[in-house]
């Protein structure tokens, strides 16, 4: 079972923030935080990972509560294009398996 | 720049024929690869995973079978499809001790 929980489905409108949350009240101390999306009939695109800090980078941002038990994935201005279902999971890094839930469907709407 | 190629991108085959889905990765060696099957509203499962030629582990008994006879080339194989090998199947390949990048996937259809 996945490790993680994430609403199924939201709806964000064009330009605005888009804002996806993820609980992982199990998380270990050395497990990251990845989050990756799904264009529907295409592979998962890796969009960031952290451990504790938040992050940044050209796609998105990954706020981190202080307790770790959970993250918000944050597109700061939507578009159409950013429809995809979003991945949160916890991962030890050296860990071969990455262990999929079924992630939250965003609809980003004109 | 590493690159990940997954064929065909579409299957339909009868049920009881054998199967071949072949997957290479260009511009990196000795990576560690995976196979992963998504069926219909569900999350990604791990099948396989080889850490380096002739390495194979499986994580899930089924009617399927792996092998990496080339250091970038992993292989996905049946010898007799199931209704249930329907499925999307998608091939990855870590790229740092975070990352993965997945090939665009092969929608297989069991009939």
């Amino acid at each position: 079972d996945a490790k993680t929980t994430q609403p199924p489905s939201m709806d964000c409108a064009e330009g605005r923030a888009a804002n996806l949350p993820c609980n992982h009240s199990t998380i270990s101390g050395n497990e990251y935080v990845y989050w990756y999306r799904q264009i529907h009939s295409q592979g998962p695109q890796y969009i960031i990972h952290g451990l504790k800090n938040n992050e940044t980078n050209e796609m998105a941002s990954l706020i981190i509560t202080e307790d770790r038990k959970s993250s918000t994935l944050i597109l700061p201005h939507a578009t159409l294009r950013d429809t995809a279902v979003y991945y949160c999971i916890t991962n030890a890094g050296n860990n071969r398996k990455l262990i999929w839930g079924l992630g939250t469907s965003l609809a980003v709407n004109p | 720049s590493q690159t990940i190629h997954q064929w065909p991108a579409t299957l339909v085959q009868p049920v009881g024929s054998p199967l071949s889905l072949e997957c290479t990765v260009e511009g990196t060696s000795n990576p560690n690869l995976y196979w992963y099957r998504q069926a219909a509203g569900r999350g990604l499962q791990l099948l396989f995973y080889s850490i380096g030629i002739d390495q194979i582990s499986s994580e899930v008994p089924q009617n399927l079978s792996a092998s990496r006879p080339q250091d970038r080339q992993f292989i996905l194989s049946s010898k007799k499809l199931l209704l249930s090998d329907s499925g999307f199947y998608l091939c990855a390949w870590r790229w740092q001790y975070y990352g993965y990048t997945f090939g665009s996937g092969t929608r297989l259809t069991v009939v």
